[in-house]
């Protein structure tokens, strides 16, 4: 199965730079994902990593080490609307269709 | 276009009664999950279908949850005899291809509250 930890919270500044961790302990792994969740709405996708290195993506990066079972999503020049939960999630090469999410992350961007 | 669309939106049952939620996912998407999201959680997976075929249904937390999609396009998550502890949002999510890499779309979930 999968074991996924991330922060229950952070909270960072307006304007500023944020870096979300993820560690996973895995029985199989095929892809690692960021979804990004408003509170009471859906989740949207953010990035995809499934080889070492970093992913960028305008304000947003992503950067995993399979060797560490590590992610962390970077999230630059903060706005209040990037206020939400981070969820990080791990796809399973057991099975092509499962994944397993952490329980977010919550940002609050302060001015 | 379209995205992902689920209703109802809110359900209230009393325990004991049979729901049925339903899930229309983007046209052309192969592939189709339902999640269960309790609060302050991450979605916990439920089942997983490529077109019609129901490949993975090993997070259905009892056989009184069911999923169906017999033609390889609207799913309906039914659950039996509800209990209290079936309250939660239930989130189907749906992707372009056979779940490789391609990111998954989610809908806007229906919030289950079983009284």
């Amino acid at each position: 199965g999968q074991n996924i930890d991330q922060p229950t919270e952070m909270t960072a500044t307006e304007g500023a730079i944020v870096q979300i961790n993820c560690t996973y302990q895995t029985s199989g792994f095929n892809g690692l994902f960021w979804y990004q969740q408003h509170a009471g709405e859906a989740p949207t996708f953010l990035s995809y990593n499934v080889l070492d290195g970093l992913e960028e993506k305008g304000r947003f990066s992503s950067f995993l080490s399979r060797s560490k079972g590590y992610s962390y999503l970077l999230l630059k020049e903060l706005q209040m609307k990037d206020s939400a939960s981070y969820l990080c999630a791990v796809r399973d090469n057991t099975n092509a269709g499962k994944s397993t999410f952490g329980d977010g992350t919550t940002l609050t961007v302060k001015p | 276009g379209a995205g992902v669309s689920q209703s109802p939106r809110y359900k209230v049952a009393k325990r004991g009664q049979d729901v049925a939620l339903r899930c229309d996912p983007i046209s052309g998407h192969v592939s189709l999950f339902w999640y269960q999201q309790a609060l302050g959680q991450g979605p916990e997976f439920l089942t997983y279908f490529q077109n019609e075929a129901q490949l993975d249904k090993s997070g259905l937390p009892s056989d009184r949850f069911f999923a169906e999609r017999p033609e390889g396009s609207v799913s309906t998550l039914k659950i039996q005899r509800t209990q209290q502890e079936d309250s939660a949002v239930y989130l189907c999510a749906s992707s372009f291809g056979d779940g490789e890499h391609y990111e998954q779309y989610f809908g806007p979930g229906t919030r289950l509250t079983v009284t």
